[in-house]
């Protein structure tokens, strides 16, 4: 079953624009991440924030996570076309495994 | 270091068929996991293996699909009599250490294996 759910489904802005991308879960956590998937190409891990951590930042990223209401946010700022792409939260699931929401797919206008 | 190495990166398969798609995890990773991805769609979970060991196998079909991770080798999703609702991407990804074990381990992603079946 999906642990995490991202909405929107879809977004799409300017470039320049800050594009803002949540992430709701159901179970108890350790921790969330942040992957991103360009067309046809694998994932790639953008950033991990810890259940004691309330926000983290790594470049124009910003992680936010709420363990009261379980839900996470990433901003992206300052956006740019190669921004575009899906990105998909994780949680862990109790084997050990990453549990995907269905994804956020953004597009970025130059 | 290379990272996740999936192939075939696209394979076609006539119904009926098998399909077997293979991985190396990264070096020194002992952890495999394989997702799918139908178009448009997130990734789902399927099979976590240790070497020569099945952890959690809950996301696999229960028949046609299984998994390996030998003691020597890649690790193998095979795909038994394929049928046209097994075209989807197949992405395998490695650990070094369980992620529920990780206080911050990531795990990391192959490119993925695309299959058709016709």
């Amino acid at each position: 079953s999906q642990q995490g759910e991202e909405d929107p489904q879809a977004l799409s802005i300017q470039e320049g624009e800050n594009a803002t991308m949540n992430c709701s879960y159901k179970t108890s956590i350790n921790n969330l991440q942040w992957y991103r998937q360009n067309s046809g190409r694998g994932l790639v891990h953008l950033i991990l924030i810890r259940s004691n951590e309330r926000e983290k930042h790594s470049g124009r990223l910003r992680v936010t996570l709420d363990t009261s209401k379980k839900s996470s946010s990433l901003l992206i700022t300052a956006s740019r076309a190669a921004d575009t792409a899906s990105y998909f939260c994780a949680t862990v699931g109790s084997q050990g495994n990453l549990i995907f929401g269905k994804g956020t797919k953004l597009s970025v206008k130059p | 270091n290379a990272g996740v190495m999936q192939n075939p990166r696209h394979l076609v398969r006539r119904r009926g068929q098998e399909a077997r798609l293979r991985c190396s995890p990264m070096k020194g990773h002992s952890h495999v996991y394989w997702y799918r991805q139908l178009p448009e769609e997130g990734l789902k979970f399927m099979v976590y293996l240790q070497k020569e060991n099945i952890i959690d196998e809950s996301g696999m079909p229960k028949e046609r699909f299984s998994a390996e991770f030998p003691k020597e080798g890649p690790s193998i999703l095979r795909i038994q009599q394929v049928v046209r609702g097994d075209s989807a991407a197949y992405f395998c990804a490695s650990s070094p250490v369980a992620a529920v074990d990780s206080s911050g381990n990531t795990i990391y992603f192959g490119e993925g294996s695309w299959l058709t079946v016709v």
